[in-house]
């Protein structure tokens, strides 16, 4: 069965300091991977993904994630944070067609001016 | 291009009674979701529908939740009689793609509060 970890359900950072919230998963098959993030009150939106090609994908607001087989992780990661990156970050994975999408338990990212 | 609309935005209601929550995907999107969201946590799937069809419903509590999409565009998630537990946030989404692919487009969602 798939299943997705999210380790720290609560990160901090200060304002213009990298950003990394952390990601493992389980598949048995290669997988399709997510990042959604979720402001109070209003449904996901996709960050970015990675199905196949290249394991470095860069997503909108100037995150990216690397995928790693080895490590069954889907990092994500951004430089510099915003104020505006203050949200919930949801990991999420699919084993492809017909199947579901599993998500993480998701990471409360604070901003700190 | 509209999004995911749902309503109920917001639902109060007294344990034992029904309510229903309704959904309108993006125009086109064959694939739709139900996700039930509570406090803390991730969305955990329902149902899911390919076109008309309901082709996983296996995490659906069948004795109190019914869904229908009727000619596989609007959708409707149904609780009857719903219990002080059912109080979460009731998410709908849907996708271009088939189901596990591609990019979900979620709505705001529908919180219900049950008292």
């Amino acid at each position: 069965a798939q299943s997705v970890t999210q380790l720290g359900s609560h990160v901090s950072v200060s304002e213009g300091a990298l950003v990394l919230l952390r990601c493992n998963y389980s598949s048995s098959v290669p997988p399709y991977l997510f990042w959604y993030v979720q402001y109070p009150n209003q449904g996901l939106q996709l960050l970015l993904k990675y199905t196949t090609g290249a394991t470095l994908v860069k997503g909108i607001n100037g995150f990216e994630a690397e995928f790693k087989k080895s490590e069954t992780s889907f990092h994500l990661t951004k430089p510099s944070a915003h104020m505006s990156d203050a949200a919930e970050y949801f990991c999420a994975v699919s084993e492809g067609t017909g199947n579901q999408f599993y998500f993480g338990t998701g990471t409360s990212l604070t901003v700190i001016p | 291009e509209a999004g995911v609309v749902q309503s109920p935005r917001y639902k109060i209601i007294e344990k034992k009674q029904p309510v229903a929550f309704w959904c309108n995907p993006i125009s086109g999107h064959n694939t739709l979701y139900w996700y039930l969201q509570n406090l803390g946590q991730g969305p955990e799937l329902l149902i899911r529908y390919e076109n008309e069809e309901a082709v996983d419903d296996s995490q659906l509590p069948k004795d109190r939740f019914s869904a229908e999409r009727l000619k596989g565009v609007d959708s409707t998630l149904k609780i009857q009689p719903a219990e002080l537990g059912d109080s979460a946030v009731y998410l709908c989404a849907s996708s271009s793609l088939p189901s596990g692919t591609g990019e979900l487009f979620f709505g705001e969602g529908s919180r219900l509060t049950v008292l």
